[in-house]
């Protein structure tokens, strides 16, 4: 079965720089690979994803890159903000969804 | 109002006490989903319904028994509580199975003593 694995499982910032989360997967047939974002006492929320026929995908400050043969993705947060401090979670998908192990990240005034 | 609403937000109860957990979502959707957070936040599948049926059932204890009485409603029932079965549970949503974004309620978290 599929298999993710996500680096570093912490990462402090100061605000203003950026901040990049990478994942690999195991499984060649996954094919959909979104990222959350968990804040405190709260539900995991769809922030980007990305599916296997793109390389790279980009909403404002976030961006996803996907490399499929190396089976890598990655996360790329510009100018970070304080409000950015959460716990991160890569996903990849075949016939379910198998989450990373998060990323704890948190970004210093 | 709620998408992926949860009931009750905390439990705690004694070991080898029998326990339920209630998710509805009005999201229209066909998929639910049981996940299971522990104590070093991995998200962890445990169940998934889809159209009442269940789709996926991972290597879980038979004490956890889901149910889903209808496409707007996924519970879940734990037999004969442990220590290890405290953790958060998430119930999450989605259209269509694994294809697209998942709805997550705000997670029950369960305190076994």
């Amino acid at each position: 079965g599929e298999n993710v694995e996500q680096h570093p499982s912490t990462l402090s910032v100061q605000e203003g720089d950026s901040a990049v989360i990478k994942c690999t997967y195991s499984d060649s047939a996954s094919n959909y690979f979104p990222w959350y974002k968990q804040e405190l006492g709260k539900g995991p929320q769809l922030i980007i994803d990305i599916r296997s026929n793109v390389g790279e995908k980009k909403d404002q400050r976030i961006a996803v890159t996907l490399n499929k043969t190396a089976k890598h993705f990655s996360l790329h947060i510009t100018e970070t903000q304080p409000e950015d401090s959460a716990v991160y979670f890569c996903a990849a998908t075949a016939d379910k969804l198998i989450f990373g192990t998060g990323t704890r990240l948190q970004v210093f005034p | 109002d709620t998408a992926v609403s949860q009931t009750p937000k905390y439990l705690v109860t004694q070991m080898g006490n029998d326990k339920s957990i209630k998710c509805e979502q009005n999201l229209g959707h066909d998929t639910m989903y049981w996940y299971k957070q522990d104590s070093k936040k991995f998200l962890k599948i445990m169940f998934s319904y889809n159209n009442k049926e269940l789709i996926i059932n991972e290597t879980v204890p038979n004490r956890f028994s889901p149910k889903s009485p209808d496409k707007a409603h996924l519970n879940l029932h734990i037999n004969s509580l442990e220590l290890g079965d405290s953790a958060v549970y998430f119930c999450a949503s989605s259209q269509g199975l694994a294809t697209g974004e998942l709805f997550f309620g705000e997670g029950s978290r369960l305190t076994v003593l």
